[in-house]
């Protein structure tokens, strides 16, 4: 099946520092999204990107979908802003779609 | 606009002991349905997707099932808990063919002991 990696599994950044998470996947994909956990448990859509470049505020995300890979940027980093970062990818197998989610990358914003 | 439910939001079960988690949807027909499960400090681990009223899939041979005896409503279940089934457990659901975007409920934190 599909391997989704993310990286760095831990991140530790100074508030108002910038910041990029990769997602690596291993096959074709037909939708990738980016989640943040808060610290509560509930899973924040962030970015719903199968191709190309998205912008909210002061988060970015890029997928190239043919070199297999996506980035979430956050920018001016916020005390709030930590928690868990995953990306899932979907895809279609033996005609079900299903969702397989990365490893996360556990961010952390020091005051 | 489509919500999500979940409950409950935290449950303390004994070993042996059955299990009943249900998740409905609002505000749409016929989504796909998934339940996905969280052990601490790891990554989300896809249990069982339904694309229709009693069509469920298995993705990992576990101590659980599911059931969807409506077509926005998904249920989690098991006869006889286990230590190792402790762990948050969440619902998804999205639209269409799949290839949509996924909205997941708020979660249950399920502790057995």
């Amino acid at each position: 099946g599909i391997q989704v990696e993310q990286s760095p599994p831990d991140l530790i950044l100074q508030e108002g520092a910038n910041s990029t998470l990769r997602c690596n996947f291993s096959d074709s994909v037909n939708n990738l999204q980016w989640f943040h956990q808060n610290p509560w448990g509930q899973l924040i859509n962030l970015f719903y990107i199968p191709s190309g470049t998205k912008q909210n505020g002061r988060l970015s995300a890029t997928t190239v979908a043919t070199e297999r890979y996506s980035l979430l940027y956050i920018s001016s980093s916020q005390t709030t802003d930590s928690g868990v970062y995953f990306c899932a990818v979907g895809s279609t197998t033996s005609g079900t779609y299903k969702y397989i989610f990365g490893t996360g990358t556990r961010l952390k914003v020091l005051a | 606009s489509q919500t999500i439910h979940q409950w409950p939001a935290t449950l303390v079960q004994p070993v042996g002991s059955p299990l009943s988690l249900e998740c409905t949807v609002e505000g749409t027909s016929n989504p796909n349905l998934y339940w996905y499960r969280q052990a601490a400090g790891r990554g989300l681990q896809l249990l069982f997707y339904s694309v229709g009223i009693g069509q469920i899939s298995s993705e990992v041979p576990q101590n659980l099932s599911a059931s969807r005896p409506q077509d926005r409503q998904f249920i989690l279940s098991s006869k006889k808990l286990l230590l190792s089934d402790s762990g948050f457990y969440l619902c998804a659901w999205n639209q269409g063919w799949g290839n949509t975007e996924a909205f997941f409920g708020q979660g249950t934190r399920l502790t057995v002991v």
